[in-house]
């Protein structure tokens, strides 16, 4: 069956610190992959998406990710995390030939020490 | 500004009550989703909608039924509450054919069954 993990269900940084968040699928075709996040009391948005060309994709507020085709892998990296960043993380895939079937991980709970 | 508006932020119903979820979007969109968020299981399928009066089931539609007699609007049912069913529940949508394209998600409606 198809799946994404996140292995990582709480991840606690101070701030200034790096992150990086893994994910991986099981899914044999082509895929597109995302990352959403929730801020607290808000609701889920995203922060970058890979479907094509260059492995490493910039999102919003300084992450980026890095697909990594022969490892299943979409990892969320940041040079640096603010308290801000402090949020749900939430991975997903979408086989290229479906726009119904999007599959979520289990989702991390970062949480930022000022 | 896009948007999702859902309903109900909160809602507390008794074991055995018909609950109406009510989720709205401005954008035309065609594709419109149900999911439910628990705790370390992330986001899973219910329903999807690609279409005015045209859905399929996700993952786990057992106990909910959906409606979209406008293109605009996609309701979630639940004809008899159950325990089991507390949860927040998130409304999405997102462009049709799109497998690569962002999901616009409401702000959820957490419902507690008692």
């Amino acid at each position: 069956a198809q799946s994404v993990s996140q292995h990582n269900h709480h991840v606690i940084l101070s701030e200034a610190a790096s992150l990086e968040l893994g994910c991986n699928y099981s899914y044999g075709g082509t895929v597109n992959l995302f990352w959403y996040v929730q801020y607290p009391g808000q609701h889920l948005q995203l922060l970058l998406k890979y479907f094509s060309g260059d492995p490493l994709v910039k999102g919003i507020k300084g992450f980026e990710a890095e697909f990594i085709k022969s490892k299943f892998s979409f990892n969320l990296r940041k040079p640096s995390v603010q308290w801000s960043d402090t949020a749900e993380y939430f991975c997903a895939v979408t086989p290229y030939s479906s726009a119904s079937k999007i599959i979520f991980g289990s989702g991390t709970r970062l949480s930022i020490r000022p | 500004d896009v948007k999702v508006t859902q309903s109900s932020r909160y809602l507390v119903k008794r074991t055995g009550e018909k609950v109406f979820l009510e989720c709205v979007q401005d954008m035309d969109h065609e594709n419109m989703f149900w999911y439910r968020q628990d705790p370390g299981l992330g986001l899973r399928l219910i329903y999807f909608s690609y279409d005015v009066k045209m859905k399929e089931k996700g993952d786990i539609p057992e106990g909910y039924s959906v409606s979209r007699e406008k293109k605009e609007r996609f309701s979630l049912i639940l004809e008899s509450a159950s325990t089991n069913q507390t949860s927040m529940y998130l409304c999405a949508s997102r462009e049709r054919g799109t497998s690569n394209g962002e999901l616009f998600f409401g702000e959820g409606s957490r419902l507690t069954v008692l």
